[in-house]
């Protein structure tokens, strides 16, 4: 158990339609990581999140939004969906805080399932 | 553009023999590099690491080498157990902690 909780595990929807994915860190992490993989691909960097703050960003699409809460609890927010954005999305989270020294894992949740009609 | 890049989609190994695998990358700027393995329906668990200015890190039976001049990591695990079997990933890391992961190789080890 690495401690990052996602929910929903599974979620099935169609096309059009607008889904938030949720994730809560490790007790004590401040940034959060969200991450796609689609069918038998890597691990695609859509967007960081620390203390609240968007830090860095990836491939994330303008559809796709995100937002750390003031509990540090993450949500990704996916509209317009199409048949593309079927893909698992992994949250990430680490205790980095900018001073580095640390060996940069992540720890990563078990991931939610998203399937679009 | 793929900074990171596992080209071996999939590699079969006898258990108790060596497993190789590998990775390359184009950053210049990583300053460490991690593995990690993934179980079908499970997030990814961390699995080693290295810093950016060593060039071997051992943990038991997995051990990454690093070579900076060829921009080329690998993963060696012996020997080989069935319960090794997962996909792995090679990942370059930098200032935020922000990963860049390669496409993944899927390990089968046979018993």
């Amino acid at each position: 158990d690495s401690g990052v909780t996602q929910t929903p595990k599974h979620l099935i929807t169609a096309t059009g339609q607008r889904v938030t994915l949720r994730c809560s860190p490790r007790s004590g992490d401040l940034s959060v990581y969200w991450y796609q993989q689609s069918l038998d691909q890597g691990l695609q960097f859509l967007i960081q999140y620390y203390n609240g703050e968007e830090r860095a960003k990836g491939n994330i699409l303008e559809r796709f939004s995100a937002q750390q809460f003031p509990d540090l609890h993450s949500e990704l927010n996916l509209s317009s969906l199409e048949l593309g954005d079927s893909a698992l999305y992994f949250c990430a989270s680490s205790s980095w805080g900018g001073t580095g020294g640390d060996t940069g894992e992540l720890f990563f949740g078990e991931g939610s399932r998203l399937t679009v009609l | 553009d793929q900074q990171v890049k596992q080209n071996s989609p999939s590699l079969s190994v006898q258990e108790g023999r060596i497993s190789i695998l590998n990775c390359d990358y184009t950053n210049s700027m990583f300053d460490y590099f991690l593995w990690y393995k993934k179980y079908p329906a499970e997030g990814p668990t961390f699995l080693i690491s290295i810093s950016s200015i060593k060039d071997k890190n051992e943990d038991g039976r997995f051990t990454v080498f690093l070579n900076k001049s060829a921009k080329h990591l690998s993963l060696h695990i012996v020997p080989s157990q069935p319960g090794d079997s997962a996909v792995y990933f090679c990942a370059g890391g930098n200032a935020g902690n922000m990963l860049t992961f390669g496409g993944g190789t899927r390990l089968m080890v046979k018993p």
